[in-house]
């Protein structure tokens, strides 16, 4: 079982619409995660971050955990054409100083 | 956000040279950086954990006698690929942890090896 797990995708929405992206870990004394954005030959940039139970929003982000279950979520509102990327999910792995990427999912906004 | 600046960006190196690319943290102590590589439509897989003053912690199946990690300063953390080969070629992606252990990660812009 991979550490991190992410659908692969591509996950396809329009312009406007709300697009949903899953993680799922498999360390349960893990206690902080991320989501990363990547576009093609780029590197990862951080969208956010969140330690604790329940929604966290920023903007048109909002992440979602549920340590319970092991999973996390990013929910995108209102996706635009730029938000077409590879969204990697990130979490460091408990008891040890790694931070472990999942496969990431790739997501596309048609217009 | 804190600014991690690698060096270089791209390479193209002949097959048996060694490459050397640099990772710094320019606005922050980094206690510990991260080594990731990534090869095409591939996620980042961690190489190797290296901690300030201490040897490097390497992920099963990394070779670190291939892929030497210094890293001498807070603010400076170096990888070295000995005899490059073709199978080398890779997107290597730093990354540095400016607080505690739940802190986010900042990465560097990427250097693209490609050895011929």
């Amino acid at each position: 079982q991979k550490e991190v797990e992410q659908n692969s995708g591509p996950l396809s929405v329009p312009e406007g619409a709300i697009a949903s992206l899953n993680c799922t870990y498999s360390d349960r004394g893990s206690q902080s995660f991320f989501w990363y954005r990547q576009y093609s030959g780029k590197s990862p940039e951080l969208i956010m971050f969140i330690y604790s139970n329940g929604d966290k929003e920023d903007g048109r982000f909002t992440a979602q955990l549920n340590k319970a279950s092991q999973y996390v979520s990013l929910l995108i509102r209102d996706s635009q054409p730029s938000d077409s990327a590879t969204y990697l999910c990130a979490v460091i792995s408990g008891g040890y100083n790694k931070l472990i990427f999942g496969a990431g999912t790739r997501l596309a906004v048609h217009p | 956000g804190a600014v991690v600046s690698q060096h270089p960006s791209w390479v193209i190196c002949k097959s048996g040279t060694s490459v050397k690319i640099e990772c710094r943290s320019l606005d922050f102590q980094a206690t510990t950086m991260f080594w990731y590589r990534q090869f095409p439509k591939q996620s980042l897989m961690l190489m190797a954990t290296s901690n300030e003053g201490s040897k490097a912690t390497y992920e099963q199946g990394v070779e670190k006698d291939k892929f030497l990690i210094n890293h001498a300063s807070l603010t400076l953390s170096t990888l070295t690929v000995t005899s490059a080969h073709p199978e080398d070629s890779s997107f290597y992606i730093c990354s540095a942890r400016p607080g505690s252990m739940n802190t986010e990660a900042f990465f560097g812009q990427g250097t693209r090896l490609t050895v011929v």
